[in-house]
């Protein structure tokens, strides 16, 4: 199964300041489409996940232009501008790739 | 505005089965694969199980392969998971995604399934 690896596991930031996540994979994650299924996907506290980025960098509807993500292959990171009270919560990376489908350990973010 | 509506969890002795559902609203059934996605309390996410629009496709974690068994109904708007020889370790919140455009696009509230005796 491929690994996803997300850092770091807690990510503590000051309202207004950018915050970052990285996500590593233990294969590629280049289809054979040419396409990379790698996704991000946000849970706040008592919430259902919500996706927020689909393959690497496409933001999904409704969803802040404050986030966006980049990366290529195996190395991928989404990015937060200047972080809000409600950006509160935990921040997955999940590859769609191969099978089965897996997910990062997640990320913490909260407030300082 | 879609709509995914989980339901048949609730607790079960080891060895036991239960089967979930879910109901979709909103859009064509017919026109999305379906997913089954999992979170044991305090954990991470754990894709479950994947059902093409036709129902043809299917695919398993092998953490579940050979206990659990994915369906739809496109007529009847719902998806199903059939659980079998559930063990402690299938404890966990589960919940139905619609894929759109790719993966897990639209998540339901999702039921709470707890294996104990």
């Amino acid at each position: 199964d491929v690994v996803m690896t997300q850092s770091p596991l807690s990510l503590p930031v000051t309202l207004g300041q950018p915050a970052s996540i990285s996500c590593r994979s233990s294969q590629s994650l280049v289809y054979s489409d040419g396409n990379t299924y790698l996704h991000w996907f946000q849970q706040r506290p008592g919430q259902s996940p919500r996706r927020l980025i689909y393959k690497v960098s496409n933001r999904d509807s409704g969803v802040p232009d404050r986030f966006s993500g980049s990366g290529s292959g195996t190395d991928f990171t989404l990015k937060i501008s200047r972080v809000e009270a409600e950006d509160v919560g935990v921040y997955y990376c999940m590859q769609g790739t191969h099978w089965p489908w897996t997910f990062g350990q997640g990320t913490k973010v909260e407030i300082k | 505005q879609v709509q995914l509506v989980e339901s048949g969890g609730g607790l079960v002795m080891p060895g036991g089965s239960l089967r979930l559902s879910c109901a979709a609203s909103g859009f064509t059934f017919s026109d999305h694969s379906m997913n089954w996605i999992r979170q044991a309390p305090g954990r991470g996410l754990e894709w479950v199980s994947y059902i093409s629009r036709s129902g043809k496709t299917i695919y398993y974690s092998d953490s579940v392969k050979g206990r659990f068994t994915i369906s739809r109904d496109n007529a009847k708007n719902s998806l199903y998971l059939q659980m079998n020889s559930l063990r402690a370790e299938d404890t966990a919140v589960y919940y139905c995604a619609r894929d759109n455009v790719v993966a897990a696009g639209y998540w339901g509230q999702g039921t709470l399934v707890t294996v104990s005796s």
